[in-house]
């Protein structure tokens, strides 16, 4: 059984442009988190989806957008990349948002703004 | 604000030693307290989840313990393996606001022969 699988696992841009992140949940579950996490830093949440609507959104600017596919499966996106925006982005799926669910984590995706 | 406070930032012990790690946090109304492990390069594994009722509750030799009414909690790692060697986070998660877990920082435990 797969866990999260996020794709890809590094990435290297430079400033202004745009980048997209997949992430795959673990069988099952429907709602999918994205973090971002700076370097010795805890993750910081952007937004979660369920049933392929933004539910809850954290302190992150309109450069960061997303979306659900009815698959559950899950893109970020990115625009407008500042160097800011170098971190680890981490996807987190779980069964039905209760907040009491674990959340199981991707390895994530290292980007690189240059 | 709701924040989660960890410490010590960073620990080093010897292999076989026992340690205790401390989280405080300052979020309100309180759902419930996580504990993950994040190795290097790798996502965060959940170890436990304890809601405000549940004083203490192990996952093999992770023991977590919470006071939610002085809003603190602790991880207790007995016997300690090389493996341990980790960041280890403190997620509170609440009822209300926009962000439905807040994250600490971590503690970075390093496990030395």
């Amino acid at each position: 059984d797969a866990g999260v699988t996020q794709s890809p696992t590094h990435l290297i841009k430079t400033r202004g442009q745009q980048v997209t992140l997949r992430c795959s949940p673990k069988s099952g579950h429907d709602t999918v988190s994205w973090y971002q996490q700076a370097l010795g830093q805890g993750p910081q949440f952007i937004f979660q989806y369920y049933e392929e609507e933004e539910r809850q959104r954290g302190n992150f600017p309109d450069r960061f957008s997303g979306h659900q596919f009815p698959n559950y499966s899950s893109e970020l996106n990115v625009n407008a990349l500042l160097l800011g925006d170098s971190a680890l982005y981490l996807c987190a799926s779980s069964l039905e948002w209760s907040g009491a669910e674990p959340l199981h984590f991707g390895n994530g995706t290292r980007l690189t703004v240059t | 604000k709701n924040q989660v406070e960890q410490s010590p930032q960073s620990l080093i012990i010897l292999e076989g030693k026992n340690c205790t790690l401390q989280c405080n946090y300052t979020v309100s109304p309180f759902s419930n307290l996580r504990w993950y492990k994040q190795d290097t390069g790798r996502g965060p594994v959940s170890l436990t989840i304890m809601t405000f009722s549940e004083n203490t509750k192990s996952n093999g030799r992770y023991t977590a313990t919470l006071d939610a009414d002085t809003k603190q909690s602790s991880l207790h790692i007995t016997a300690s393996q090389l493996s341990d060697s980790a960041s280890y986070i403190c997620v509170v998660s609440s009822y209300s606001g926009n962000t439905p877990l807040v994250f600490g920082k971590g503690t970075r435990l390093s496990v030395i022969a």
